[in-house]
């Protein structure tokens, strides 16, 4: 079946980086764009970015100002998440999710999530 | 970035009543060319992600059950379950897909009375 299962979770120091995976699988991974969003305890998901996992194009939130990147590895239908500067508010479950379709920037499949915690 | 508001931000509903939520973006998300509301709904229950309930404002994703709807255009949804069920208690988000970044409502929290 289609799903996406994520790396496990991660404790991280302030001013550290965490890269989070995202690995495919039941379906061409090339035909999908991947997004990530995060989610902090009690709050509204919030997008962080896209990939085009066929060209590897990027588009980046600018409220995370130059923090995150995006890459994939299509030999392993595999994409990352990399948040570089971590800072306590970080702190959040990251999720990666697949469109829906072709400008259809709805999310159907989720992965379970990564919970990373950043602490001194 | 268009910021999306829900309301109410919690309610509670006796099982088999309607449920309504409203959500309100700070720009019109209908797009002239195509018609078409970009707008999702979303349920999340504790400890899982979101699950798409609806797209495209009013259509429904494969699988989800026909007592949940959607309705609104431009900059005013509404997600209407018409029977309330035990299992529908969670949390629930619209989300912009008109425009980068997207956005989420800050979510509403339904119960059962």
């Amino acid at each position: 079946q289609v799903q996406l299962v994520q790396s496990g979770a991660e404790v991280k120091k302030p001013g550290a980086s965490v890269k989070v995976s995202c690995k495919a699988s039941g379906y061409t991974f090339t035909s999908y764009h991947l997004q990530w969003v995060r989610q902090a305890p009690g709050q509204r998901p919030e997008w962080m970015g896209w990939i085009n996992t066929g060209s590897g194009y990027t588009k980046y939130s600018q409220n995370f100002q130059g923090r995150v990147t995006i890459t994939r590895d299509t030999s392993a239908s595999t994409a990352y998440m990399e948040l570089s500067s971590l800072r306590s508010e970080d702190t959040a479950v990251y999720y990666c999710a697949r469109e829906l379709g072709t400008a259809v920037d709805a999310f159907d499949i989720w992965g379970q999530g990564t919970m990373v915690t950043v602490s001194s | 970035d268009i910021v999306m508001t829900q309301s109410p931000d919690s309610v509670a509903v006796s099982l088999g009543e309607r449920a309504t939520i409203n959500c309100k973006s700070s720009r019109s998300i209908l797009y002239s060319s195509n018609n078409k509301n970009y707008l999702a709904w979303y349920q999340q229950k504790p400890g899982q992600p979101p699950k798409l309930l609806i797209y495209w404002a009013s259509t429904r994703q494969s699988g989800v059950p026909d007592r949940f709807s959607g309705s609104g255009s431009g900059t005013d949804f509404t997600l209407t379950i018409s029977s309330l069920q035990a299992e529908d208690v969670a949390v629930y988000f619209c989300q912009q897909y008109y425009r980068t970044p997207y956005t989420f409502g800050q979510g509403t929290k339904l119960e059962i009375k």
